[in-house]
């Protein structure tokens, strides 16, 4: 059964706090793995596509990188403004789907 | 370019009453999703639409849901009657079809609330 868990529910951390956001997976068949941002009342804003082990992919302070069973979304000195809930999900080749984690909520205090 | 388009943004119903939510989804996108995001959960696919056709309809419980395309483009998801348990976030998405189709473009979602 395709399955992805993502880790630690929740993260608080200080400005300027580097950290990381993990995401184990479980999937028949990876077409690809994604992260997405979803900010309180709005829907998921897609961030990252990551196809195949070893692979890694910026955007400003996000970088997100894919191994055979987990993914990490590294945040490097954290804004703010980076406070979300980080949600990863794997889009299987079995069943078409995109199956998502349960989410990761960050808090980033000034 | 717009994003996709929901409404209404919330509604509060009583049990057992009809509700009604609609997409219109990004232009030129043919596939469009329904999702329920529950609190503190990730969103669940309902529905998955290529075109006019529901590709994969396994997980919406069609004893009260039912989903509609009508030419390819807008969609309305419905619930009758509502019950307790489905107060949750419904969130429609688009993309474009085939290996593309795990990033998809979200609605800001309409929230439920059934009392």
């Amino acid at each position: 059964e395709d399955q992805v868990t993502q880790s630690p529910e929740a993260l608080r951390l200080q400005e300027g706090e580097s950290s990381s956001l993990n995401c184990s997976y479980t999937v028949s068949g990876l077409r690809g793995l994604f992260w997405y941002r979803q900010d309180p009342g709005k829907g998921p804003e897609f961030l990252f596509t990551l196809y195949s082990a070893g692979e890694e992919k910026e955007k400003e302070r996000l970088k997100a990188t894919l191994t055979k069973k987990e993914s990490f979304l590294h945040i490097t000195a954290p804004k703010p403004e980076d406070s979300a809930t980080y949600l990863c999900a794997v889009h299987s080749s079995n069943t078409g789907k995109l199956i998502f984690g349960q989410g990761t909520t960050l808090q980033v205090k000034p | 370019e717009a994003g996709v388009v929901q409404s209404p943004r919330y509604k509060i119903i009583e049990k057992k009453q009809p509700v009604a939510f609609w997409c219109n989804p990004i232009s030129g996108h043919n596939t469009l999703y329904w999702y329920r995001q529950n609190l503190g959960q990730g969103p669940e696919l309902l529905i998955r639409y290529e075109n006019e056709e529901a590709v994969d309809d396994s997980q919406l419980p069609k004893d009260r849901f039912s989903a509609e395309r009508l030419k390819g483009v807008d969609s309305t998801l419905k619930i009758q009657p509502a019950e307790l348990g489905d107060s949750a976030v419904y969130l429609c998405a688009s993309s474009f079809p085939g290996l593309a189709g795990g990033e998809q473009y979200f609605g800001p979602g309409t929230r439920l609330t059934v009392t």
